[in-house]
């Protein structure tokens, strides 16, 4: 079964850092570019980050550029998001996502639950 | 960016009714469009993708059309288990930008 489990979530005081993981299982990450989706509660959803297979190309929404860095390790198949400098508007639920056929997004993670508050 | 654009922003349908909810770019993203089922307290999943196909396993009352900037799904025979908020997105560009959502109630 194709899986994406994240974890790292967390109640975090503005300002501070979190890393958000990802566990990748039923297929082989390295084929495929992964990203990171946030949706605030009740609220929209709205894409954050993704990486290419090989780890090489990153590419940021502006909200979160400079704050925020995406990695992904293949042989542990896991992908990471850490956020620096982390704000209010941060928060949000985190989804890691995987990216099919340069297209469209399937599965998505269950969520991590990011807040930030002081 | 794209902006995408959804209407209406919610609906009530009965069961057995057919639903249609649009989706509008800002520019044209050919056909690189996608539609996701989000349901209460659940990860949204994909039902159609490249603007008409029908992921696997999606019920065959789920369809999709368009190309260019306008874009439908349309839902034939909705059920009371089709009460979710529907996502448009657009994959031709980044970033990857998605419509403000349409909560359907059935």
């Amino acid at each position: 079964e194709v899986q994406l489990v994240e974890s790292g979530g967390g109640l975090i005081q503005p300002g501070g850092s979190l890393r958000l993981s990802c566990a990748a299982s039923g297929f082989s990450l390295s084929s495929h570019w992964m990203h990171w989706v946030r949706q605030v509660p009740g609220k929209g959803l709205m894409w954050v980050s993704r990486i290419s297979q090989d780890g090489s190309t990153t590419t940021y929404a502006d909200s979160v550029k400079g704050r925020f860095t995406i990695s992904r390790d293949n042989v542990k198949n896991t992908v990471s998001l850490l956020m620096n400098s982390l704000r209010v508007e941060d928060t949000a639920f985190y989804y890691c996502v995987r990216e099919v056929a340069a297209n469209w997004f399937d599965p998505w993670g269950q969520g991590t639950l990011v807040s930030v508050s002081s | 960016d794209i902006q995408m654009t959804q209407s209406p922003s919610s609906l009530s349908a009965s069961v057995g009714d057919t639903v249609k909810i649009t989706c509008r770019a800002s520019q044209t993203v050919s056909n690189y469009l996608n539609w996701y089922q989000q349901k209460a307290g659940k990860a949204p999943k994909v039902l159609i993708s490249v603007g008409s196909t029908l992921q696997s396993g999606v019920p065959s009352r789920f369809s999709g059309s368009g190309s260019g900037t306008d874009f439908t799904l349309t839902i034939s025979g909705v059920q009371p288990e089709d009460s979710a908020t529907y996502y448009c997105q657009q994959s031709l560009n980044i970033p990857r930008t998605f419509g403000q959502g349409t909560v359907v109630e059935v």
